[in-house]
């Protein structure tokens, strides 16, 4: 069964601080994880991705995988306003992606 | 920056009738994708296609669906008597040979009455 899971939030935290996003995943085959904002009615938009254990930075964006542990996270930086949206975790599980109901964030001013 | 396109943004159609809903991939891109987004529910996979062929469907795409690439650069959702829980947001991804990042075009919602 292929399950990817986050809290759903809403997550709430002052403009500046540090957004922590976490999300597991119950299956062996996915190598491969991608987190997407999704604004509300509007389509996903990718953010980042990550592929090997360890930790990858872009700008205020940080992804972390822990195979062993099955856990992906995403920290936001210097939270904005405009970060406010609903963040989704992917696996990727060959040709198709599954995705978790998505953790809701309001960075407040 | 290249952009994966959709049409209609919106459709409206009635219970029993056919919808085709039209994607433009990005242009030098390889694998694609629907997927759809029922309103406060996840994102789910319906279809994936590879070098003119379904690669993978999930249990939601039925014999009621069937996609196409009529051409170098559309790729179809075809829906043959849609049902009220057909209602969502229909989402088309492409991603490139090369990377595994899929992108996502806006979406088209569909509205069955």
């Amino acid at each position: 069964q292929k399950e990817v899971e986050q809290n759903s939030g809403p997550l709430s935290v002052p403009e500046g601080a540090i957004a922590s996003l976490n999300c597991t995943y119950s299956d062996r085959v996915s190598q491969s994880f991608f987190w997407y904002r999704q604004y509300s009615g509007k389509s996903p938009e990718l953010i980042m991705s990550i592929y090997s254990n360890g930790d990858k930075e872009d700008g205020r964006f940080t992804a972390q995988l822990n195979k062993a542990s099955q856990y992906v996270s995403l920290l936001i930086r210097d939270s904005q306003p405009s970060d406010s949206a609903t963040y989704l975790c992917a696996g990727d599980y060959g040709q198709n992606f599954v995705f978790g109901p998505g953790t809701r964030l309001s960075v407040l001013p | 920056e290249p952009e994966v396109t959709q049409t209609p943004s919106h459709q409206v159609t009635q219970m029993g009738q056919e919808v085709i809903l039209r994607c433009v991939p990005i242009s030098n891109h390889l694998y694609f994708y629907w997927y759809r987004q029922i309103l406060g529910q996840k994102v789910e996979f319906l279809v994936s296609f590879y070098n003119n062929e379904i690669s993978e469907k999930s249990e939601i795409f039925d014999d009621q669906f069937s996609v196409e690439r009529p051409d170098g650069s559309n790729f179809t959702l075809k829906i043959r008597s849609t049902k009220l829980e057909d209602s969502a947001m229909y989402f088309c991804a492409s991603r490139g040979g090369s990377s595994y990042e899929q992108y996502f075009g806006p979406g088209t919602r569909l509205t069955v009455t």
